[in-house]
């Protein structure tokens, strides 16, 4: 395995265009979650998915936002009608959540967006 | 709601050198506590998780100490080279998401 993996790296869309990044997790790992980072902040935390379940949304994912896991695997965000505002990274995370153990979360390399 | 706090902002500092990085945080009820390291443009690269049951961990120059009562943890990193020069954040678990600092930017010179 890997690791986590996301694509595209890049994605450079028009305002009010839709885009949808895929991520990759680590085969074993039950929870997936997205972050987005814009520069000189700390990744802050979108949404997460216990196998195929959304289980929590952040305020900051507006209703132009979905994402979606189907069968507990690779998982897809995408965004509709973006605005410039949503120029960010975007990072995937995954790790492994049974009874009392939570592992380390890994991420993916981001995918990096310029909406212009 | 729990906010944390990643003092100094920046540091450089002369190849060889010992430093510490510290990470504050407001509430004490933590699952557990990653440092990650982040080159430009890049990804997230895990270093070090400590269990909110542990006191520190360590992986071969790292050393990371976690004082849940106090919210605090350092990262103390030994013998400084200059491709440690990258980003350092550090994120509590708190139920189920990452809560991250805004990050220390290191910078070692040769």
């Amino acid at each position: 395995d890997t690791g986590v993996s996301q694509n595209p790296r890049h994605k450079i869309t028009k305002r009010g265009q839709n885009v949808t990044f895929r991520c990759d997790p680590i085969s074993e790992h039950n929870r997936l979650y997205w972050y987005r980072q814009t520069l000189g902040q700390g990744p802050e935390f979108l949404t997460y998915f216990q196998n195929e379940a959304q289980l929590e949304k952040s305020r900051l994912l507006s209703d132009r936002f979905s994402a979606e896991r189907p069968k507990g695997s690779f998982s897809t965000l995408e965004i509709q009608r973006t605005e410039q505002g949503d120029s960010a990274m975007y990072l995937c995370a995954s790790s492994f959540r049974d009874r009392d153990l939570n592992t380390e979360a890994f991420f993916g390399q981001g995918t990096r967006l310029t909406v212009v | 709601k729990q906010e944390v706090t990643q003092i100094p902002a920046a540091l450089s500092v002369p190849e060889g050198e010992n430093l510490v990085l510290n990470c504050s945080f407001t509430d004490s009820a933590i699952y557990n506590l990653q440092w990650f390291r982040q080159d430009p443009g890049k990804g997230l690269t895990s270093l070090l998780l400590i269990q909110s049951s542990q006191r520190e961990q360590t992986s071969g120059r790292l050393n990371a100490s976690l004082d849940k009562s106090s919210g605090r943890s350092t990262l103390y990193i030994a013998a400084s080279q200059p491709g440690d020069s990258a980003t350092y954040l550090c994120a509590v678990r708190v139920r189920t998401a990452l809560i991250f600092g805004k990050g220390t930017t290191l910078s070692v010179s040769s």
